[in-house]
């Protein structure tokens, strides 16, 4: 079965400063999506990037981008520049293009704090 | 873009009782939908699939017979918790995909109902 680990469950960051979310999942198949949504206190989950496992480019989007490692089954998200509204839970997640149900498989979630 | 409708955002009711949460896929057609459940400060579990004009599947651990799922158009999904009880308190989130197929796309969630049991 798949897994998806994100070993820092609280990290900060000053404001404008750059922080890095660690993400790692466990996979046997080669074709995949993977993606970060973030959750702020008001509990709605967004979609901040994803990434087609297919694809060697790293996704980006405006101040997020991520550095996907397929081999080494990695996918860390960067936000750059951080702003208050950064401030949330990351999860990471995997779903499998195998599965019919194509059902997701969420990580554990980092808390990101950002310092004014 | 694509919105999630779900009601109620919060709900309280008494030991025993009944109480249904609806997801709505407002400008979109939602063949599956997804129910998870959150712990305070944890991730998101996921309990079942919502299928259109067919059972849900639920993952292991979930009681079928008390987390009742029914999908009966392409944007209404249903939950019920039937007798609920104080360990059924928690957050649910629905979510939906608008397309299916290699060109995956992300889930939309719902805003979660807030379920209190007393």
């Amino acid at each position: 079965a798949q897994t998806v680990t994100q070993s820092q469950p609280e990290m900060s960051v000053q404001e404008a400063e750059t922080v890095t979310l660690s993400c790692t999942y466990d996979t046997s198949e080669s074709d995949y999506y993977l993606f970060w949504y973030k959750q702020p206190p008001s509990r709605q989950m967004i979609l901040v990037i994803r990434q087609e496992a297919y694809k060697q480019q790293n996704a980006t989007e405006n101040r997020f981008s991520v550095n996907f490692q397929k081999a080494a089954k990695s996918f860390s998200l960067k936000i750059s520049d951080s702003q208050l509204g950064d401030a949330a839970m990351y999860f990471c997640a995997y779903v499998s293009m195998k599965t019919s149900y194509d059902k997701v498989i969420f990580g554990p979630g980092t808390s990101l704090s950002v310092i004014p | 873009g694509a919105v999630v409708s779900q009601h109620p955002s919060r709900v309280i009711c008494k030991s025993g009782t009944s109480v249904k949460i609806e997801c709505r896929s407002l400008d979109f057609q939602a063949t599956t939908m997804f129910w998870y459940r959150q712990f305070p400060k944890k991730s998101l579990m996921l309990m079942a699939t919502s299928n259109e004009g067919s059972k849900a599947t639920y993952e292991q651990g979930v009681e079928k017979d008390k987390f009742l799922i029914n999908h009966a158009s392409l944007t209404l999904s249903t939950l019920t918790v039937t007798s609920a009880h104080p360990e059924d308190s928690s957050f649910y989130i629905c979510s939906a995909r608008t397309g299916t197929g290699r060109f995956h796309s992300p889930l939309h969630f719902g805003n979660g109902t807030r379920l209190t049991v007393t």
